[in-house]
């Protein structure tokens, strides 16, 4: 089965420094898209940044870029200059190509808090 | 501006009622999808629908339906057959369902029982 995980529940970061978030997922799938959502208190899915499993380069926008590493299966979300908008839930999300369901497959969650 | 409006945002069920979410999206969106969100857990797809008059189950569609008469529109009944309601729901939309192209998601309802 298709499964992300975000091993880390909760992460903090003091405000202007760097955090790393995980996300790793499992699939025998190699083509695919790769999502980082972003929920604030107002509870609205905003997108983040989006990566295409056949392009090596990594996504950046901005203050937010990923490490992806298709080996691996991993695809991590680096926030740098961390502000104190940025503390909502991130969520990581799976979407395969190339069969008719099209289902977003999404991890659990890390919850961010910037520390002031 | 473009996008996706649901309604109420507070929703409030008795024991044994049917209550039906709105989601409507002036994106021009082919693709409509309802999400169930509980506390500490990431989204769990309800139903989704690529195209008007056409829907899929998710991962969870017992005690929910859904009807896809618009391309705009895309409402979801929660039916008494549902023995747990109470959750945040989102909808979202995107041009198709198989792209890059991102889901664009509503501000969401919160259901409850009375």
């Amino acid at each position: 089965a298709q499964t992300v995980t975000q091993s880390q529940p909760e992460m903090s970061v003091q405000e202007a420094e760097t955090v790393t978030l995980s996300c790793t997922y499992d699939t025998s799938e190699s083509d695919y898209y790769l999502f980082w959502y972003k929920q604030p208190p107002s509870r609205q899915m905003i997108l983040v940044i989006r990566q295409e499993a056949y392009k090596q380069q990594n996504a950046t926008e901005n203050r937010f870029s990923v490490n992806f590493q298709k080996a691996a299966k991993s695809f991590s979300l680096k926030i740098s200059d961390s502000q104190l908008g940025d503390a909502a839930m991130y969520f990581c999300a799976y979407l395969p190509v190339g069969d008719s369901n099209y289902q977003l497959i999404w991890g659990a969650g890390t919850k961010l808090i910037i520390k002031p | 501006d473009g996008g996706i409006t649901q309604s109420p945002k507070y929703l409030f069920r008795k024991e044994g009622q049917n209550v039906t979410l709105s989601c409507e999206q002036n994106l021009n969106h082919d693709a409509m999808y309802w999400y169930r969100q509980d506390p500490g857990q990431g989204l769990r797809l309800i139903y989704y629908s690529q195209i008007v008059n056409d829907f899929q189950k998710g991962d969870i569609a017992e005690g929910y339906s859904v009807s896809r008469e618009k391309k705009e529109s895309f409402p979801l009944t929660v039916t008494s057959a549902q023995k747990n309601p109470t959750a945040f729901y989102l909808c979202a939309s995107s041009i198709d369902g198989g792209s890059l192209e991102p889901q664009h998601f509503g501000d969401g309802t919160r259901l409850s029982i009375l």
